[in-house]
C-alpha cells in the first residue's frame, strides 16, 4: 500500500540531546513537509521540501534541520537548539506544485525530559 | 496573508444529533478551503475540499461543508452523528496558488460524541 511512514511512534529523549525523525513516502511525490503540532495551536510548518537536494524553511525552522537526499526520505532533525521540543511532528507529501492535497503520515510524538 | 478562525475548541453532542463545527477564514486573495478530521495520536485525514463550482462540499463519512463567501465561512455539518466521529477537526484555507506550503490551518475543534 502506497502512504506515508513515521518512525518512531513515540520518542523519548533527554535534554540537550539531538534526535532524529524519520519520514518515508514510497507515493513518488515530489513535495514534502514537515510540521509541529501543539495542543489549541493546529499545525505550523517547521520546513519543505519540492525537489532532492532542496529544502525550504518554513514559519518556525528555528532548532530543527533536514535533508532531502532521496525523493522518498526527509528527516527532521530536532537539534538542542529548539527551547521546547516537546511536541506531535507530523511528515506529509504531496505532488508538487499541488496546492490542493496533501497526505500525512500518523505522526511521532516527541517528549524531552 | 490568510488566517482561520475555529469559533469552538471543543463542541459536545449527543450520538445521532446534528453538529456544525464553525470556520471562518480572513484572505486578501481567492482561496481554497479544506477540512481534515485527526483521530487521536494520528495524522490528518482529509474530509472535503472546495475549490471552485458548487458551494455546498460532500465528502467522506457523510460530512459536508458550505461555502459562503459573504460571510468568509466554510462550517461543516453532518446531520447524524456516530460515536465513530469522536475526534478533532481543522479547518484550513490556501491561496489558489503557491503550492501546499502556503496552507494555513486553524487551531482545530475537537468534537465529542456522547452516547
Amino acid at each position: 500500500d502506497g502512504g506515508i511512514t513515521q518512525s518512531p511512534k513515540y520518542l523519548f529523549r533527554k535534554e540537550g540531546q539531538n534526535v532524529t525523525l524519520s519520514c518515508e513516502q514510497n507515493l513518488n511525490h515530489d513535495a514534502m513537509y514537515w510540521y509541529r503540532q501543539d495542543p489549541g495551536q493546529g499545525l505550523r510548518l517547521i520546513y519543505y521540501s519540492q525537489i532532492v537536494n532542496d529544502f525550504q524553511k518554513g514559519d518556525i525552522a528555528e532548532g530543527y534541520s533536514v535533508s532531502r537526499e532521496k525523493k522518498e526520505s526527509f528527516p527532521l532533525t530536532v537539534t538542542s537548539a529548539q527551547k521546547n521540543p516537546t511536541a506531535f511532528y507530523l511528515c506529509a507529501s504531496s505532488i508538487a506544485g499541488t496546492d490542493t492535497e496533501a497526505f500525512f503520515g500518523q505522526g511521532t510524538r516527541l517528549t524531552v525530559v | 496573508a490568510q488566517s482561520v478562525t475555529q469559533l469552538d475548541s471543543q463542541v459536545p453532542v449527543f450520538e445521532e444529533a446534528p453538529v456544525e463545527l464553525r470556520c471562518n477564514y480572513s484572505s486578501s486573495v481567492s482561496v481554497y478551503l479544506f477540512w481534515y478530521v485527526q483521530y487521536p495520536n494520528q495524522g490528518l485525514q482529509l474530509l472535503l475540499k472546495y475549490l471552485s463550482g458548487s458551494t455546498l462540499v460532500k465528502g467522506i463519512n457523510g460530512f459536508e461543508a458550505e461555502f459562503n463567501k459573504s460571510q468568509t465561512s466554510f462550517h461543516l455539518r453532518k446531520p447524524s452523528v456516530h460515536i465513530s466521529d469522536t475526534a478533532e477537526y481543522f479547518c484550513a484555507v490556501s491561496p489558489l496558488s503557491g503550492g501546499y506550503q502556503k496552507v494555513t490551518f486553524g487551531t482545530g475543534t475537537k468534537l465529542q460524541v456522547i452516547p
